[in-house]
C-alpha cells in the first residue's frame, strides 16, 4: 500500500521568504509523485508532477520539487512567497498512469505581509 | 471546452435521505474519478471509471455508496440513507486516458447531512 506524509498541517511564511513544504512517501513500486494546490472553495489544481527522468521538477507559479529516492521525499519549494500563494497544498502518489491518487493530509500556507 | 463541472455545488439533506451527485468530465476524457474530502479523513479515493466500467471501487466506504457512468461521460454518485459522517466535499476528476497522469478536478459538491 502507498502512503504520503506531509509534515506540518499549517505553515506561516513572510511575503518574499522561502516556502518549503515537506512530503515523504512510501511505495512498494516506483512512485509517481504530484503536488496539488487548492484555493478556498475550489477544486485541486496540479502544480507539478514527477513521473520519470529529471528528479528536479519545475511547475507553475514558480514552484519546484525534487524527487529524492534515497530519502523517499518530494519536498516542494518556492524561493519567494507571494500573497497569492496562500492556499492548501497536497502531495500525492500514484502507482501508474490512470491509477488513483493517494493524498497526504495537506499543508495550509499562510503568507504574512 | 470547459473544465470538470459538478452539481449541485451545495447540498443539505436530512439524515436517512438519498442523494445524487453529478459529475460532467472534460469532453473526451475516458477516465473519471470520485474522491471525498472531509475534515477527519482528508482526501480519499472512492471509485475510478474507465469508460463506463469501474475497475476500481475499492474506496467506496459502504454499500450505501454507488456510482455509475453512462455514455462514457456523465457520472452520478449516489448515497443512500445518508448519515452525518457522509458530510464532506465530494470531488470529481477526469483524465484523458490510462496513459495520462494528470487528473483535472472539478470544484466539488459540499454535502451536509443534518
Amino acid at each position: 500500500a502507498q502512503s504520503v506524509t506531509q509534515l506540518g498541517s499549517h505553515v506561516s511564511v513572510s511575503e518574499g521568504a522561502l516556502v518549503l513544504l515537506r512530503c515523504n512517501y512510501s511505495s512498494s513500486v516506483p512512485p509517481y509523485l504530484f503536488w496539488y494546490v487548492q484555493y478556498p472553495n475550489q477544486g485541486l489544481q496540479l502544480l507539478l508532477k514527477y513521473t520519470t527522468g529529471a528528479t528536479l521538477v519545475k511547475g507553475i507559479n514558480g514552484f519546484e520539487a525534487e524527487f529524492k529516492k534515497s530519502e523517499t521525499s518530494f519536498h516542494l519549494t518556492k524561493p519567494s512567497a507571494h500573497m497569492s500563494d496562500a492556499a492548501e497544498y497536497f502531495c500525492a502518489v500514484s502507482k501508474a498512469a490512470g491509477n488513483k491518487l493517494t493524498f497526504g493530509g495537506g499543508t495550509r500556507v499562510l503568507v504574512k505581509p | 471546452g470547459a473544465g470538470v463541472s459538478q452539481s449541485p455545488s451545495n447540498k443539505v439533506t436530512e439524515k436517512g435521505k438519498d442523494v445524487e451527485l453529478r459529475c460532467d468530465p472534460i469532453s473526451g476524457h475516458t477516465a473519471l474519478y470520485w474522491y471525498r474530502q472531509s475534515l477527519g479523513q482528508g482526501l480519499e479515493f472512492l471509485i475510478y471509471f474507465q469508460g463506463n466500467s469501474a475497475p476500481d471501487k475499492s474506496g467506496l466506504p459502504s454499500d450505501r455508496f454507488s456510482a455509475e457512468r453512462t455514455g462514457g461521460s456523465v457520472s452520478t454518485l449516489t448515497i443512500q440513507r445518508t448519515q452525518q459522517e457522509d458530510s464532506a466535499v465530494y470531488l470529481c476528476a477526469s483524465s484523458l486516458a490510462d496513459l495520462s497522469f494528470e487528473q483535472y478536478f472539478g470544484p466539488g459538491t459540499r454535502l451536509t447531512v443534518t
